[in-house]
């Protein structure tokens, strides 16, 4: 089993819609949280970090749930521009570790 | 610019060679990171340095993977008597004291025909 799980997807949603991606992890002294993303043949870039108290940038909210060790990403009012490969990052004595990314393809 | 550069951005080889990449860090971060990854795959660990100690390595990578970070400044990554299954990019990514997130370089691209 892999320590970090993700839904590879592909999802496809229309423009405006809200599209959730969940990642669950299994290592429980897992100490901090990121989601990235990451574009076709580019780097991974910083999203955002994720708490437990649950965090907003604009239209993207991540949520931690440490009992049931997921985390969550909700993207709403989706944009073409938000197409890309959502990568799911957990960190541990400052190594981290990612998932294998959710594949979101928004269309006009 | 002050992002993470990597050099060079694409290196093809014959099966056998070694090679050697290099990454320049953000200048004010002490942490610095190799990843590899392929296709539909995540980032996967190779290993970190903190300042110039390295202070973890991938129990996946052989012993023709090493890593150097002589003044903890840029690092180099070589990979001797490369093998197919090492194609891949090889990412570097850094990151300033505490709990925050990385900034990736571009990566390199390895191509072992």
């Amino acid at each position: 089993r892999k320590e970090v799980e993700q839904d590879p997807g592909p999802f496809n949603v229309p423009e405006g819609a809200t599209v959730a991606f969940n990642c669950t992890y299994s290592n429980s002294a897992s100490q901090s949280f990121f989601w990235y993303r990451q574009d076709c043949r580019k780097e991974p870039k910083l999203l955002m970090s994720v708490y437990s108290s649950g965090n907003e940038d604009g239209r993207f909210t991540a949520q931690l749930n440490r009992a049931s060790q997921y985390i969550s990403l909700l993207i709403r009012d989706s944009k073409l521009s938000d197409s890309a490969t959502y990568l799911c990052v957990v960190n541990n004595a400052g190594k981290s570790t990612f998932g294998d990314g959710t594949t979101l393809t928004v269309k006009p | 610019d002050t992002g993470v550069s990597q050099d060079p951005r694409h290196k093809i080889t014959k099966r056998g060679q070694n090679v050697t990449f290099r990454c320049d860090p953000i200048s004010e971060h002490n942490r610095l990171y190799w990843y590899r990854q392929t296709l539909g795959q995540g980032p996967e660990f190779l290993t970190y340095f903190q300042n110039e100690a390295q202070l973890e390595k991938s129990r996946l990578l052989s012993d023709r993977f090493s890593a150097e970070r002589p003044k903890g400044s840029f690092s180099t990554l070589e990979i001797q008597r490369t093998e197919q299954g090492d194609s891949a990019m090889y990412l570097c990514a850094s990151s300033p004291p505490g709990d925050y997130g990385y900034t990736f370089g571009s990566g390199t691209r390895l191509t072992v025909v």
